[in-house]
């Protein structure tokens, strides 16, 4: 089956805590995943991407986490800013095509 | 970084119209096109593949007839919603695929469409 969004799970922090976004995926074929951040009213921006041949990759103050084992994914932003406020989705695929699946997806909130 | 535009950002139309959206790739040409609907605080769902000079291919329980999809040319695909009703508002957003790149992240996303049916 498919990750279907259903329901939006937030998510509140203190400015200049950490944040953990979790997501589960269905689709043990897939082989590519991209965290999306989602302001209001606008469409989904890029923030960082991981091969399933990795279970690690970091960014500029954030790092994803990928375990393949349990088919999960993690997102964590470090130094929570008030301008990380916003939806943040997971999407996945496979190399051999070009069509990606979003996860439910996650409301953050950062309060200053 | 490659673009994509969509226009109008919100329409507001009544039952019964159409209502057309347009989604530009601004400095690359696309041969695949990506239309997608997110109603409030829930996912993107893929709707169909919009493929250049071909037609639509459309996602399980997505009306072809309904959502009509054209991409007449290498940087633009139109989603016409036709005889658009209240449980059409939603948020439509597009996106496209950059061709021939080595990265695997390869599809670039509009800034949306809000569509409003009274």
């Amino acid at each position: 089956g498919e990750s279907v969004g259903l329901h939006l799970p937030t998510l509140s922090v203190q400015e200049g805590d950490n944040s953990i976004i979790n997501c589960a995926y269905s689709n043990s074929a897939s082989d590519y995943f991209i965290w999306y951040k989602q302001e209001s009213g606008k469409g989904p921006q890029f923030i960082i991407d991981i091969r399933s041949n990795m279970d690690k990759r970091q960014g500029q103050r954030v790092t994803v986490l990928l375990n393949k084992t349990v088919k999960h994914l993690s997102l964590q932003i470090a130094a929570t800013q008030p301008g990380d406020s916003a939806v943040y989705f997971c999407a996945e695929k496979r190399t051999s095509g070009s069509r990606l699946t979003f996860g439910e997806g996650t409301q953050l909130t950062v309060n200053p | 970084g490659a673009v994509v535009s969509q226009h109008p950002s919100r329409v507001i139309c009544k039952s019964g119209t159409s209502v057309k959206i347009e989604c530009r790739s601004l400095d690359f040409q696309a041969t695949t096109m990506f239309w997608y609907r997110q109603f409030p605080k829930q996912s993107l769902m893929l709707m169909a593949t919009s493929n250049e000079g071909s037609k639509a291919t459309y996602e399980q329980g997505v009306e072809k007839d309904k959502f009509l999809i054209n991409h007449a040319s290498l940087t633009l695909s139109t989603l016409t919603v036709t005889s658009a009703h209240p449980e059409d508002s939603s948020f439509y957003i597009c996106s496209a695929r950059v061709p021939l790149t080595d990265s695997y992240n390869e599809q670039f996303f509009g800034p949306g469409t809000r569509l409003t049916v009274l």
